[in-house]
């Protein structure tokens, strides 16, 4: 089945330890997104990335990053997580990013603890 | 702006209860309007869909209508079980060039045998 997979599913890091969230599709879309979900919260998009062009939100701060290497892979890079940055990190692709009803499929999530 | 608003939650019912799940929006512009549901523990799943005004998205016995006169798509479902229990979240595209989603709040359902 086309998916959208996040590895791992439970992340533990250290505060201000570097740490890395994966996420992969064989839905061969054009278009990744990495949201940060804290509890009881609506999603927050982070960024994403239409093809190899990245986009950021005004307000995600520089302590977040990403890369996409090829279509399927997508990374979240946390340079120093602070203790705010515990949360669920969801990503999700769409075959566009414009147009009538191009939904986002979304992977399972990886949840973030920061000690 | 654009944005979405949903009913707080919880809403606590019995199995077999009719549900309904209110949401309204506002947005410049068209917009698409989608109800994600989440389980426990787990990511969002597109559970309907609408693009335009009078359309009915339906799946697994949920249905909403896009009502453009009154900026709704409020959810319904007309018995709910037990593994319907989980947090629903309205939201909206629109736009041209990039159509970012934007959620509600969020509404969590429990429902009880």
């Amino acid at each position: 089945d086309a998916m959208v997979i996040q590895n791992p599913r439970y992340q533990v890091t250290q505060f201000g330890k570097p740490v890395t969230l994966s996420c992969s599709q064989t839905l061969n879309h054009n278009v990744m997104y990495w949201y940060q979900q804290k509890s009881s919260q609506a999603p927050k998009l982070l960024f994403h990335y239409y093809d190899k062009d990245f986009n950021n939100e005004a307000d995600t701060p520089d302590n977040f990053q990403s890369r996409r290497p090829n279509t399927s892979f997508c990374f979240l890079d946390i340079r120093s997580p602070g203790l705010g940055d515990a949360a669920m990190y969801l990503c999700a692709t769409s075959r566009e990013m414009s147009g009538q009803g191009y939904e986002q499929y979304f992977g399972p999530g990886t949840r973030l603890t920061v000690t | 702006g654009n944005s979405v608003t949903q009913m707080e939650g919880p809403v606590t019912l019995s199995e077999e209860a009719f549900l309904t799940i209110n949401c309204t929006y506002t947005a410049t512009g068209y917009p698409s309007l989608f109800w994600y549901v989440q389980y426990p523990g787990e990511g969002l799943q597109l559970l309907l869909k609408a693009t335009k005004a009078d359309d009915k998205g339906s799946n697994k016995g949920f249905e909403a209508t896009y009502r453009k006169e009154t900026t709704s798509f409020h959810l319904e479902k007309g018995s709910v079980q037990v593994s319907d229990s989980a947090v629903y979240f309205c939201a909206l595209s629109v736009g041209t060039g990039f159509q970012k989603l934007v959620f509600g709040t969020g509404t969590r359902l429990l429902v009880s045998p």
